[in-house]
């Protein structure tokens, strides 16, 4: 039990278009998703909290503009990379915490983002 | 303010045991987690500390003490296998209940 899944697993892109990730909990429900971004050899960076039915909520120094989170269901995140650059290229994770757990986080497998 | 420290790099033989400390200072403290990461690959669950004390799962055991600020994970009869970065992180109380990450102690073990 409580997978989670990531969409896609790699991504190129060029730079000044967009890319959608998707994040979903496959046997579990999850009103509060969170989105990561790593960086090689660096821990997580805790980018924004993404809560079903609600606004986001981004860490300092993360543009809401830029990195567009939708929570729309129970079961599904997702993160879209607006207009991206060379800089945002990235290893991005999401996790989920299953309804009723007080603070474990199941990760999903997460996204490699190249931007040429 | 939020901080969460612990070794950057450590090295180990195969069938020894290392330990790996973390020390936090987080307002809000909840409780410990401790992550493991092979490179390319997203975090995976090895540990929750809400209580002072010593949990072992096989062989891995983490250990916590509220009062001092600092955790260990415990790891056994080491494997080839077990080569990965290991995450400390402290959950936090406030809204949405996020966890502090530490940067992460990258461990080797040698044959």
């Amino acid at each position: 039990g409580a997978v989670v899944s990531q969409h896609p697993s790699r991504v190129i892109c060029k730079s000044g278009t967009s890319v959608k990730i998707e994040c979903r909990s496959l046997d579990f429900q999850a009103t509060t998703m969170f989105w990561y971004r790593q960086f090689p050899k660096q821990s997580l960076m805790l980018m924004a909290t993404s809560n079903e039915g609600s606004k986001a909520t981004y860490e300092q120094g993360v543009e809401k503009d830029k990195f567009l989170i939708n929570h729309a269901s129970l079961t599904l995140s997702t993160l879209t990379v607006t207009s991206a650059h060379p800089e945002d290229s990235s290893f991005y994770i999401c996790s989920a915490r299953e309804n009723g757990k007080t603070y474990e986080q199941y990760f999903g497998p997460g996204t490699r983002l190249t931007v040429t | 303010g939020q901080n969460i420290d612990q070794p950057t790099e450590m090295t180990a033989t195969e069938g020894a045991i290392v330990q790996i400390n973390c020390t936090y200072q987080t307002s809000g403290f909840n409780g410990l987690f401790w992550y493991q990461q092979h490179a390319g690959e997203a975090p995976t669950f090895l540990s929750y500390n809400v209580l002072d004390g010593l949990e072992e799962k096989g062989r891995f055991s983490s250990f916590l003490s509220r009062s001092k600020g600092y955790s260990y994970l415990l790891l056994k009869e080491l494997q080839m296998k077990d080569s990965a970065s290991y995450l400390c992180a402290a959950s936090h109380a406030g809204n949405n209940r996020k966890l502090i990450w530490g940067l992460g102690t990258s461990l080797a073990v040698n044959p």
